[in-house]
């Protein structure tokens, strides 16, 4: 069966630096990733979806690329703020549960 | 820009009551969810309800669960007699259509204190 895994639970950097956090799966490709930001006490809000075709999505200073070949997707904050600091979290396009992501803090 | 909203944002209740947990998804969606989190935990997946009848459910999702959509509007959670352990942030979540991806929207949450 397919899995999907992020590998940090938790990801501390700079202000101003690029986050970059992973998402990793298991054997056959899902159609589609998708991201999404928690925020404590908040609901999880969609950030971008990327197909299996597409390489690459942007939005605003997130990016997103699919690389079949190592069966990853890197999720991209550039120019990072504390503004940004939350639970990433990643799954495939269908799925209904979600993993534990992984916990950025962006230190000022 | 049409969100989920759910009332109310914070319930206390006392061990062994029913609890209704109300939810209006965004008007154009067809299909909606339930989620709960502990504190600290993952967002876990509790039932997604389409065409008036439940289309899945989590081992999580027991007797005491329910779930209706009572009218046009609304879409409710019911725990029949709550336990501590039902303690958590509840979310209720909507989205489009589940023949493309499964983009979901997600309300503020009820936390469900259970003393």
């Amino acid at each position: 069966s397919q899995k999907i895994e992020q590998n940090s639970e938790a990801l501390n950097i700079q202000e101003g630096k690029t986050a970059t956090l992973t998402c990793n799966y298991t054997n056959y490709s899902p159609a589609y990733l998708q991201w999404y930001r928690q925020d404590p006490g908040r609901g999880p809000v969609f950030l971008l979806l990327i197909r299996e075709n597409e390489k690459e999505k942007r939005k605003e200073r997130l990016k997103v690329t699919f690389d079949t070949t190592l069966k990853q997707s890197l999720f991209h904050i550039t120019a990072s703020q504390p503004a940004d600091s939350a639970t990433y979290l990643c799954r495939r396009g269908r799925a209904l549960t979600f993993g534990s992501g992984t916990r950025l803090q962006v230190q000022p | 820009e049409p969100e989920v909203t759910q009332t109310p944002s914070h319930q206390v209740t006392q061990m062994g009551q029913e609890v209704i947990l109300r939810c209006v998804p965004i008007s154009n969606h067809l299909y909606f969810y339930w989620y709960r989190q502990i504190l600290g935990q993952k967002v876990e997946f509790l039932v997604s309800f389409y065409n008036n009848e439940i289309s899945e459910k989590s081992e999580i999702f027991d007797d005491q669960f329910s779930v209706e959509r009572p009218d046009g509007s609304n879409f409710t959670l019911k725990i029949r007699s709550t336990k501590l352990e039902d303690s958590a942030m509840y979310f209720c979540a909507s989205s489009e259509a589940l023949g493309g991806p499964l983009v979901q929207y997600f309300g503020p949450g009820t936390r469900l204190t259970v003393t």
